[in-house]
């Protein structure tokens, strides 16, 4: 089993819908956690920290659920510019300091 | 943009030799990491610098090793370079207390390709 796991992609979505992505994380100690988005041959950029609470920035919506050890992220209103990679991760200090990225889900936002 | 910088930009270098990746953080930030991207996956975890030493390591061999200067910049070298080791090559800088919480933030990366 991979230690951070994505849902597998692509998406296909139009304009305007609404797409929701999952990830799973197999170690219970991780502490800290992350969406970002990958643009082709880009590095990846920070889209938002994922808290217990729920975070929310503009059409972004990201959820951690420490219980069932998944963290989400929500696209309300997709725009072609949404088009990207979105990768999750997941911080922890298990034997020393490790990033687990997972493999990323591939988003298309058709017109 | 992150103020991350790596160079070189691209590389090219035959099987077996060694090379030299450089990375200057973000100013403020205190950590560097360096991370290995093959074509249509993740990003993986090579390992963490923070003040100087190294803080954490992936599933990567010791031919990989790494160093951080006093200004924070860092270096990543590949000694006895195979073909699999072609990629693109990430460095992320942030800003941490040695927990690990903080948001990183990544240079272009360098693309390397053995030959």
């Amino acid at each position: 089993r991979k230690e951070v796991e994505q849902d597998p992609g692509p998406f296909n979505v139009p304009e305007g819908a609404t797409v929701a992505f999952n990830c799973t994380y197999s170690n219970s100690a991780s502490q800290s956690f992350f969406w970002y988005r990958q643009d082709c041959r880009k590095e990846p950029k920070l889209l938002m920290s994922v808290y217990s609470s729920g975070n929310e920035d503009g059409r972004f919506t990201a959820q951690l659920n420490r219980a069932s050890q998944y963290i989400s992220l929500l696209i309300r209103d997709s725009k072609l510019s949404d088009s990207a990679t979105y990768l999750c991760v997941v911080n922890g200090l298990t034997g020393g300091f490790k990033t687990i990225f997972g493999a990323g889900t591939r988003l298309f936002v058709k017109a | 943009e992150t103020g991350v910088t790596q160079s070189p930009t691209h590389l090219i270098k035959t099987r077996g030799q060694q090379v030299t990746l450089r990375c200057s953080s973000q100013s403020g930030h205190n950590t560097v990491s360096w991370y290995q991207q093959a074509l249509g996956q993740g990003p993986q975890f090579i390992f963490q610098y923070y003040r100087e030493e190294e803080n954490g390591r992936g599933n990567f061999p010791p031919r990989f090793s790494g160093l951080q200067f006093p200004n924070y910049s860092s270096e990543l070298n590949v000694n006895a370079l195979e073909l699999d080791d072609s990629a693109l090559y990430l460095c992320a800088s942030s800003w941490e207390q040695g927990r690990g919480n903080y948001e990183q933030y990544f240079g272009p990366g360098t693309r390397l390709t053995v030959t």
